[in-house]
């Protein structure tokens, strides 16, 4: 149990695209998801948290409108990378907590960004 | 949240005790800890958590000691699968934004056969 996927695993697009990135709760259903991203030989640093059917909260730095959060449902969140650029290129984990039961963080396999 | 102290980085034989030390002097009473591994280019995976007993599970048992400033996991037969980066993470109770995890640096496991 307690599965969350992601999809696409990998993705290579060009300056000035935007990546629509999907988060999902495979067998339960998610009351809150979070987005992290994560460098090279660096941790995981918290971009923003969402729950389903309001607007995400972002941490302090994160750019609310170039990375745009969708929640629309209690299994899918969405990460969207508008006009991504090089410095963009990043691994990008969602995480998920269930709506019933212990609330232990579940995250996903990553997303792999490079912006040429 | 409060803080977390871990070593930079372990060696384990294969087969026997991993034990992965870490520190949270500064720990509240209702925070609770929990510990996860990243094995390279995936998302982590959750271990073990614990308030202040110790706690067990198929994959680590986790002890927390009785002041609860310290606590260690330990994976009983490390094999080379468990080479990873283990967070010891302190977060309150509660849902939403409050369950948030904050990711320090981590202890590198490396098992050696």
């Amino acid at each position: 149990g307690a599965v969350v996927s992601q999809h696409p695993s990998r993705v290579i697009c060009k300056s000035g695209t935007s990546v629509k990135i999907e988060c999902r709760s495979l067998d339960f259903q998610a009351t809150t998801m979070f987005w992290y991203r994560q460098f090279p030989k660096q941790s995981l640093m918290l971009m923003a948290t969402s729950n389903e059917g309001s607007k995400a909260t972002y941490e302090q730095g994160v750019e609310k409108d170039k990375f745009l959060i969708n929640h629309a449902s209690l299994t899918l969140s969405t990460l969207t990378v508008t006009s991504a650029h090089p410095e963009d290129s990043s691994f990008y984990i969602c995480s998920a907590t269930q709506r019933s039961g212990p609330d232990t963080q579940y995250f996903g396999p990553g997303t792999r960004l490079t912006v040429l | 949240d409060a803080k977390t102290t871990q070593p930079t980085s372990m060696d384990c034989a294969e087969g026997r005790a991993a034990n992965l030390p870490c520190n949270h002097s500064t720990i509240s009473g209702n925070e609770y800890v929990y510990w996860y591994r990243q094995i390279h280019s995936q998302g982590p995976q959750y271990i073990i958590h614990g308030l202040k007993n110790n706690e067990t599970n198929e994959m680590a048992s986790l002890i927390i000691t009785e002041d609860r400033k310290s606590s260690t996991l330990i994976l009983p037969h490390a094999t080379l699968r468990d080479t990873a980066v283990y967070y010891c993470i302190v977060r309150g109770p509660g849902g939403g934004a409050t369950n948030k995890l904050i990711f320090g640096t981590g202890t590198l496991l490396a098992v050696q056969p």
